[in-house]
């Protein structure tokens, strides 16, 4: 069965930094690219980052560039992402999706069950 | 605002057929990229429901079936049950933006 389950959310003021973490297990995380999803309380899901299966490629939505660092160590099959500067508007819950590509897009097939983040003072 | 865009809320009684929109635009789905849609129920995380437009995981019921045309996709549940109550996302990807682009969510209702 594949899980993932995420941990390191928390309450962190703005200008604050937090490192989440995602163990995977049930599958072969070295073949999968990595995704972090977010959702802000009673909105709709926003893409993070994504990381190829071995970490060679990352890329990110624009208003977390240069703030927000994804990582993955696959002997440890585990995913990180690191968060640095953080503002209020980053508060969500953050959840770990693994990523299926395909010529034409792709899709998030496994989810966490989500960490939730709360950046206020 | 979401790229895709969704109705906040959709509702039906059992047993009732819904659909869900989602519209986008050239540089999403009419510029070929797929569409997929997401189901989460309350306090849960979202799960795969529809992915390649209208293609089924394992364990899926046929109850559930997704298509798309043009600049629009959307998903059509059959049999409306009550465990169908849930938000409903649907999912692309953004050549312009160089994205992964979701709609901002719809509400079922189940009455």
């Amino acid at each position: 069965e594949v899980q993932l389950v995420e941990s390191g959310g928390g309450l962190v003021q703005p200008g604050g930094s937090l490192r989440l973490s995602c163990a995977a297990s049930g599958f072969t995380f070295s073949n999968y690219w990595m995704s972090w999803v977010r959702q802000a309380p009673g909105k709709g899901l926003e893409w993070v980052a994504n990381i190829k299966k071995d970490g060679s490629e990352k890329y990110y939505v624009d208003s977390v560039k240069g703030r927000f660092t994804i990582s993955r160590d696959n002997a440890k099959n585990s995913l990180y992402l690191q968060m640095n500067s953080l503002r209020a508007e980053d508060t969500a819950v953050y959840y770990c999706a693994s990523k299926t590509t395909v010529t034409t897009g792709g899709y998030f097939d496994y989810w966490g069950q989500g960490t939730l983040v709360t950046v206020s003072s | 605002q979401s790229v895709l865009t969704q109705p906040p809320s959709v509702s039906g009684a059992p047993g009732q057929r819904v659909t869900i929109s989602c519209t986008g635009g050239s540089s999403n789905i009419g510029a070929g990229y797929d569409v997929h849609w997401y189901q989460q129920l309350p306090e849960t995380a979202p799960k795969l429901l529809i992915y390649g437009n209208s293609n089924r995981p394992s364990g899926v019921p046929d109850r559930f079936s997704g298509s798309k045309s043009g600049t629009s996709a959307s998903l059509a549940i059959t049999g409306l049950q009550a465990e169908d109550e849930a938000d409903y996302h649907c999912q692309s990807y953004d050549s312009s933006l160089g994205d992964f682009v979701f709609g901002g969510g719809t509400k079922l209702t189940v009455l």
